[in-house]
């Protein structure tokens, strides 16, 4: 399968801990995206990537969560001290080029329960 | 007002009908436009991406776009109960997508 994988696909954690998560892109491409997904609603974004650099982190929901994609290649998605409010789907998704507005491509992402 | 605005439905057709499905945003920015089809579990599957106003075509779907309106459909023709997921549609000016909250969509044989 070479489409866009995430781990692990179903987190449970009680309020307060860390959790992180983790994407491979499909590997030719360079963009990486993180959303969240809650319920009845469509996904919203968090932040991306383009190959290790991090172009845009203002929408990361608050400073408790940080994200990283130190080679380029995999990222991973950490929420510190978890609330309930933090409970719903995290999507990753990765894009071809340097160019905006290519489509991209998702993975079928990590649920997080907060008990 | 949210930038992209798409009806929840849900919606319940019979098999073989045509289906429209709809979204109007309110960012002149946006330059790309796509549809996304998502079931229950899973990610976003693409379906359908359009940079233009105008017409695509792929087998039964249809992407319309009219950007003097702001307004964005899908049309889904001979609907299979396969269909039954719920549509994104999502738009993008360079970097970052905004989506549309979905229409669930159930297709009864």
């Amino acid at each position: 399968d070479t489409g866009v994988s995430q781990d692990p696909r179903h987190k449970i954690t009680k309020r307060g801990q860390n959790v992180t998560f983790r994407c491979d892109p499909i590997s030719e491409h360079n963009r990486l995206y993180w959303y969240r997904q809650t319920l009845g609603q469509g996904p919203e974004f968090l932040t991306y990537f383009q190959n290790e650099a991090q172009l845009e982190k203002s929408r990361l929901l608050s400073d408790r969560f940080s994200a990283e994609r130190p080679k380029g290649s995999f990222s991973t998605l950490e929420i510190q001290r978890t609330e309930q409010g933090d409970s719903a789907m995290y999507l990753c998704a990765s894009s071809l080029s340097d160019r905006g507005g290519q489509p991209q491509h998702f993975g079928d992402g990590t649920r997080l329960s907060i008990l | 007002q949210k930038e992209v605005e798409q009806d929840p439905g849900p919606l319940s057709v019979p098999e073989g009908a045509i289906v429209s499905l709809n979204c109007t945003y309110s960012n002149s920015a946006f330059q790309y436009f796509m549809w996304y089809r998502q079931y229950s579990r899973k990610g976003p599957e693409l379906l359908m991406y359009t940079y233009s106003s105008g017409n695509k075509e792929d087998g039964r779907f249809t992407a319309q776009v009219d950007k003097s309106s702001k307004y964005i459909s899908l049309f889904i023709r001979d609907s299979q109960p396969s269909d039954s997921a719920t549509y994104l549609c999502a738009m993008s000016a360079i970097d970052d997508m905004r989506f549309g909250a979905g229409t669930r969509l159930t297709v009864k044989p």
